[in-house]
């Protein structure tokens, strides 16, 4: 399959709780991102990585972090979610940083 | 800093029209690059087109064109004979060269979503 990956789909999660979203992608792309989307607000990059092994904070990383062990995964943690991050999260992916971005399908959460 | 803005929140039109969707950006890189991408109700982003800053010509792709004017800051999309599969949300986006404290990330509009009725 070429593309990105997310998982899950969608998550209801309890205040305080620990979680991680997945990112996959197979297009041995260098550059990967993680964006939040809220009504009003389009997207904003909460981090990236421009190569296996390094990352970077973007416009809204407060709450977040990332690893990038290796070149095709990007997970996403949210050590201690709170309600203000509900939020549909998206994945992204370029060959270079200001390639084009190529999205996955989103991952929807809700924070209770 | 960069900026995009999509002063058109909603827009309805009736099947067939044409339309046009406005995007004005800020920045103060002369190298960048426009995007334009389309969300439909289904949820994901699909990409349509990217321009770099040093090519206003304009372009065309069956019923969509886009019209880059640096000397306006602007990057709009129009939609001729418009479609009920055009509804969507559409995000108009900046990007700058990675170096100094850029990173190359996109900055988005806000977004304008279209409304196709038949």
């Amino acid at each position: 399959i070429a593309g990105i990956t997310q998982a899950p789909t969608s998550q209801i999660l309890a205040a305080g709780r620990r979680m991680t979203l997945r990112c996959t992608q197979d297009m041995r792309h260098n550059a990967m991102y993680w964006y939040r989307q809220d009504l009003g607000l389009g997207l904003r990059l909460i981090h990236y990585s421009n190569t296996a092994g390094t990352t970077g904070k973007g416009e809204v990383p407060d709450g977040y972090s990332v690893s990038r062990a290796n070149t095709d995964d990007f997970p996403l943690t949210l050590a201690s979610a709170v309600p203000s991050q509900t939020s549909v999260y998206f994945c992204a992916s370029s060959p270079e940083l200001s390639d084009t971005q190529y999205f996955g399908p989103g991952t929807r959460l809700t924070v209770l | 800093a960069q900026k995009v803005t999509q002063a058109q929140t909603e827009i309805s039109v009736v099947e067939k029209e044409d339309v046009t969707l406005d995007c004005v950006y800020e920045t103060r890189d002369t190298t960048y690059y426009l995007f334009w991408y389309k969300q439909p109700p289904s949820g994901e982003l699909v990409f349509l087109i990217r321009r770099n800053s040093f090519d206003e010509q304009n372009e065309i792709s069956g019923r969509y064109s886009w019209n880059f004017q640096k000397s306006t800051s602007s990057f709009n999309f129009t939609i001729t004979a418009s479609q009920v599969v055009d509804s969507a949300v559409y995000f108009c986006a900046l990007s700058v060269v990675p170096g100094g404290t850029s990173y190359g990330k996109l900055t988005f509009g806000q977004g304008t979503i279209l409304t196709v009725h038949p």
